[in-house]
């Protein structure tokens, strides 16, 4: 068990909904990851929080958004949901800016039917 | 960015048997990371080497470094079927921004059959 925690477990939705995904760092961490792995992109780094700011982005589409709030939990928000959206979401913290390890969530399987 | 690149993309092993798998990386490094991901989990971090570091040590793994030929090596001896899982590579560079991602490459995906 890493610490990390993220919900749901699953969710099964249709094409053109918007889905909440969240997640908890492990006590203590300040940065947080979301990362979206599929059968044909693999693992792929979407965005990183510190401290409640944005201070990364990888290949996140605008129909996604993320934030970190005060208590340090993050929420990505996934919107206009595509077949192709379906994956494994990811979530993972660090204890700083530029931690070497960072720990990775159970992750949140998404179906768009 | 930095991605590294492991090989093979699959390996398929006894129990019991050493397994070695190789990554490949572009850039210069402040270290690299492997992690493991047991299916459908989240990535576990396993080993870090820095940059200045040619080989260490955790349990049953050994890792090597050669930053002149941009390569590392994950080995795992003694193998049993809980090692089957994809193992992944992470090269690290500290970007002057500060930001701290990491990029995956597809994995090796290990098989131990008993």
């Amino acid at each position: 068990d890493s610490g990390v925690t993220q919900t749901p477990k699953h969710l099964i939705t249709a094409t053109g909904q918007r889905v909440t995904l969240r997640c908890s760092p492990r006590s203590g961490d300040l940065s947080v990851y979301w990362y979206q792995q599929s059968l044909d992109q693999g693992l792929q780094f979407l965005i990183q929080y510190y401290n409640g700011e944005e201070r990364a982005k990888g290949n996140i589409l605008e129909r996604f958004s993320a934030q970190q709030f005060p208590d340090l939990h993050s929420e990505l928000n996934l919107s206009s949901l595509e077949l192709g959206d379906s994956a494994l979401y990811f979530c993972a913290s660090s204890v700083e800016l530029r931690s070497n390890e960072q720990f990775f969530g159970p992750g949140t399987r998404l179906t768009v039917l | 960015s930095q991605q590294g690149e492991e090989d093979p993309q699959a390996l398929s092993i006894q129990e019991g048997e050493n397994a070695t798998m190789n990554c490949s990386y572009k850039t210069s490094i402040n270290n690299l990371q492997w992690y493991r991901q047991n299916s459908g989990r989240g990535l576990v971090h396993l080993i870090l080497i820095r940059s200045n570091e040619r080989e260490k040590h955790s349990g049953r793994l050994r890792v090597t470094l050669d930053t002149s030929k941009k390569s590392s090596s994950l080995l795992i001896t003694a193998s049993r079927a809980a090692d089957t899982a994809s193992y992944f590579c992470a090269p690290h560079h500290f970007y002057s921004g500060g930001y701290n991602k990491l990029i995956f490459g597809a994995g090796t995906r290990l098989a131990v059959h008993p």
